[in-house]
Order: structure tokens, then sequence, then C-alpha cells
């Protein structure tokens, strides 16, 4: 079955310390994988997503993710945290249905 | 401009009520969805439309129905309503059916069944 893991259910982290937010993919096909973030009372918003090629893909607002198909995992990261990042984080998995399937969230709060 | 708007953006109702969420989509895209996100922000696609035909409809209940009357939009009607039909109800949109495509979002709908 389809499905995405994120472990952490809420990270927190100092204003310019480095970001890694974990994500883990079961899916049977050649997964298409994005992160999305959601900032309170908002919509959601594509932060980058991966579908071929290069494995490590660059994405809005100083995000990278890498791909890693040994590990089945698609990892967020970000070398330096500010405070407006503190948002909802969602890892999705999607495939020839363009039925996206989210993971659970992980919830980012950022200290001063 | 918003490019993804939902109305409204709260509903608070009882229980047996019959309610619709309105979205609309201001970029031009062929392809419409509903998702559910629930109180532990779990977030689940109900319905897709494409070209005002109906893609996919995961395993919600009856109760729930989709309209489009054109491409920009899709309606969610939901009859019955039910305490656990609270959640926060998006609408996104993307330019086609290709899955690579980014899905943008509107604000969501709050619906609270009391």
């Amino acid at each position: 079955a389809q499905s995405v893991t994120q472990p952490d259910i809420h990270i927190t982290v100092s204003e310019g310390a480095s970001l890694e937010l974990r994500c883990n993919y079961s899916y049977g096909a050649t997964p298409y994988l994005f992160w999305y973030v959601q900032s309170p009372g908002q919509g959601l918003q594509l932060l980058l997503k991966y579908f071929s090629g290069d494995t490590l893909v660059q994405g809005i607002k100083g995000f990278e993710a890498e791909f890693k198909r040994s590990q089945s995992s698609f990892n967020l990261r970000k070398p330096s945290v500010h405070w407006s990042d503190a948002a909802e984080y969602f890892c999705a998995v999607g495939g020839a249905t363009n039925k996206l399937i989210f993971g659970t969230g992980t919830l980012l709060a950022v200290q001063p | 401009d918003t490019a993804v708007s939902q109305t409204p953006k709260y509903l608070v109702t009882q229980m047996g009520n019959d309610k619709s969420i309105k979205c609309e989509q201001n970029l031009g895209h062929d392809t419409m969805y509903w998702y559910k996100q629930d109180s532990k922000k779990f977030l689940k696609i109900m319905f897709s439309y494409n070209n005002k035909e109906l893609i996919i409809n995961e395993t919600v209940p009856n109760r729930f129905s989709p309209k489009s009357p054109d491409k920009a939009h899709l309606n969610l009607h939901i009859n019955s309503l039910e305490l656990g039909d609270s959640a926060v109800y998006f609408c996104a949109s993307s330019q086609d059916l290709t899955v690579t495509l980014e899905q943008y979002f509107g604000p969501g709908t709050r619906l609270t069944v009391t």
C-alpha cells in the first residue's frame, strides 16, 4: 500500500540552526515526491518536488531535499532556519493516478 | 489576485443540516480537487475533477457530492451533516492531471458541526 511516514510530529529548533525533517515513503512504482508547507490558517504551498534526475532538489525559501531510493526517504533540509519558517510541513507522494498521499505532517517551532 | 478561493472560510452548523462550500480558481487550470484535513492535520483527498469530469472519488460517504459547473468551479455539498464531518476542507487545482504539476491550494474552510 502507498503511504508516507513523517516520524517527527513536532520539532523545535533555534533560529539560525540547521533543520532536517524526515520523510519515508512506501510506493510500488517510481514515486513523485513533494514537500508542502502550511502556515497557520493558510492553505498548502509547494516547497519543492522530485520526479527524476538529480536526487538533490532545490526549492523555494532556501529549502532542499534529497531523494534516497535505497532508504525510501525524501528528507527536507535547510541550513539556517528563520523565525518565519515556523509552520506545518507535509511530505507527499504521487504516482500515475495523480493522487497525492500525504504524511501526517511535522510541526516546526522556531525559538528566538 | 487570489488564485484559489473558497467560501465560506468558517462554517458552523448543526447535525443533520445540509451545507455547501464553494471553490473557484482563476488560474485557468483543468483539474480541481477537494481534500479533508482532520483534527490531527491528516490530509486526505476526497475528489478530483478534470474538465468537469469526476476522476478520483475516494471512499467518501454518499452524503458528500461534488459539483463542477465549469472548469473554474468545484463546489462541495454535504447532506445530513455529522459530528465527524468537522474538519478543514481544502480545494486545490492543477494545470492538468499530470502528477508532477504543482497543486495550488485554497485557504481552507473550517467546518464545525455541533
